[in-house]
């Protein structure tokens, strides 16, 4: 079976600029998770996914949003981007969204904002 | 709310002596834990998580941890290091609807 992809794999953008990454679920998974990885942040939840319906959601500006559709495919979009928003950008993957479903991450996505 | 703390950003071991990487949990129902591996520009590699079933657990690569409700623990060992361990390793809590709360990571480096 397939694992979690993401594309692009990285990106170069400018302050103020938008940027869409997205990404494809294993097949037959249905929630799908987004992070922020940053050295000095860590790791930390975005928001989540379940059959197109945002269920949960991290502290993050308004800047931040996403979508899912129903093929369970997930994009994320950060508008007016700010030097801070450079980080690596994960999405991850579960069957439903019972709290022991294990989460399998793709590979990320590095957003560099200049 | 729930989360984790992970001692050592940093520990080195040699080959072939034991990794101990250490977790502690906050939480105030039963807790589902993880640990994933992170190697260079890669994505997080589930190694193993706890639901209650056992309290030892096995994962990949020779990795076990042990859930220790007395400690608030979730160490993370495995008897002898290889070269390819060398990574960086969280800790995670799910806190609902698939959200996970990470530790800081600590970086395993491994010496010949």
């Amino acid at each position: 079976k397939a694992g979690v992809t993401q594309t692009p794999r990285y990106l170069i953008k400018t302050r103020g600029q938008q940027v869409t990454l997205s990404c494809s679920p294993i097949s037959g998974h249905r929630s799908v998770s987004w992070y922020q990885q940053t050295p000095g942040q860590g790791l930390q939840f975005l928001f989540e996914y379940f059959s197109e319906t945002q269920r949960n959601k991290g502290n993050f500006p308004g800047r931040f949003s996403g979508r899912q559709f129903s093929n369970s495919r997930s994009e994320m979009n950060v508008s007016t981007l700010e030097l801070g928003d450079s980080a690596l950008y994960l999405c991850a993957s579960s069957l439903d969204a019972a709290n022991q479903e294990t989460q399998y991450f793709g590979p990320g996505t590095r957003l560099l904002v200049l | 709310a729930q989360s984790v703390t992970q001692l050592g950003s940093h520990v080195s071991v040699s080959e072939g002596a034991l990794v101990l990487l250490r977790c502690n949990y906050s939480s105030s129902v039963p807790p589902y834990l993880f640990w994933y591996v992170q190697y260079p520009n890669q994505g997080l590699q589930l190694l193993l998580k706890y639901t209650s079933a056992a309290t030892l657990v096995k994962g990949i690569n020779g990795f076990e941890a042990e859930f220790k409700k007395s400690e608030t623990s979730f160490h993370l060992t495995k008897p002898s290091a290889h070269m390819s361990d060398a990574a960086e390793y969280f800790c995670a809590v799910s806190t609902g609807f698939q959200k996970l709360v990470f530790g800081t990571g600590t970086r395993l480096l491994v010496s010949p």
